[in-house]
């Protein structure tokens, strides 16, 4: 069946610090969607990646798909503490199954 | 347009109790789904829906069941509360399968 893996679970940076998160498949993935969960907030859309080899940017978001389109990416650089939140990357092939998440904590 | 109203925001129930969670959207939306949210363990699907008249399971619906009855609603039932339902609920809607996702604000429960 489908499933995600997203690493890290967690990650910590310093104001200014740039961040990565990675999400992974065992299989050939049709396209991907990225979600940013802020504290105590609703899931809310960010990207959506369809082609192989894919990238896009949103502002200081980059976003990238594998050329296998078995993995994919999420840069955040120079972070700000704006950023705090989880993010997710979803499945899209069949149902949206959702990664773990990347919980991103930002410290001023 | 008010967007995927939920309710209730928070619901406290006793092990066997029996309730209803309320989606409802006013984005014209085929597409409804609802996921629950535990720590670690990110989202996870629970039913789903194409249109009226349509549902089907997602990762996790065992002790659920759904209806969708017009295209504006879509009823999360649990018949028989248990503890290991205690999680934040998600009710989402899109125009499309393939679409994005569009949440409701969530509801907490807890089963004691």
């Amino acid at each position: 069946g489908q499933q995600v893996m997203q690493i890290p679970q967690y990650q910590h940076v310093q104001e200014g610090e740039d961040f990565t998160t990675y999400c992974n498949s065992s299989t050939t993935l049709s396209n991907i969607q990225w979600y940013k969960q802020r504290p105590g907030g609703h899931p809310v859309f960010l990207i959506q990646l369809v082609k192989s080899g894919e990238v896009k940017k949103q502002k200081r978001l980059t976003f990238q798909f594998g050329e296998a389109k078995k993995n994919s990416s999420l840069h955040i650089t120079a972070t700000q503490t704006t950023d705090v939140g989880t993010y997710f990357c979803a499945d899209n092939t069949d149902k949206l199954i959702f990664g773990t998440g990347t919980r991103l904590q930002v410290f001023p | 347009n008010a967007g995927v109203t939920q309710t209730p925001k928070f619901q406290v129930l006793k092990t066997g109790q029996s309730m209803t969670l309320q989606c409802a959207q006013d984005m014209n939306h085929e597409y409804m789904s609802w996921y629950r949210q535990d720590p670690g363990m990110g989202l996870r699907l629970i039913h789903y829906s194409v249109g009226a008249g349509i549902t089907d399971q997602g990762e996790v619906p065992n002790g659920y069941n759904v209806s969708r009855s017009t295209t504006e609603d879509f009823p999360l039932r649990l018949l028989s509360a248990a503890p290991s339902q205690t999680s934040v609920y998600f009710c989402a809607s899109s125009p499309l399968r393939e679409g994005k996702l569009f949440f409701g604000s969530g509801t907490q429960l807890s089963v004691l």
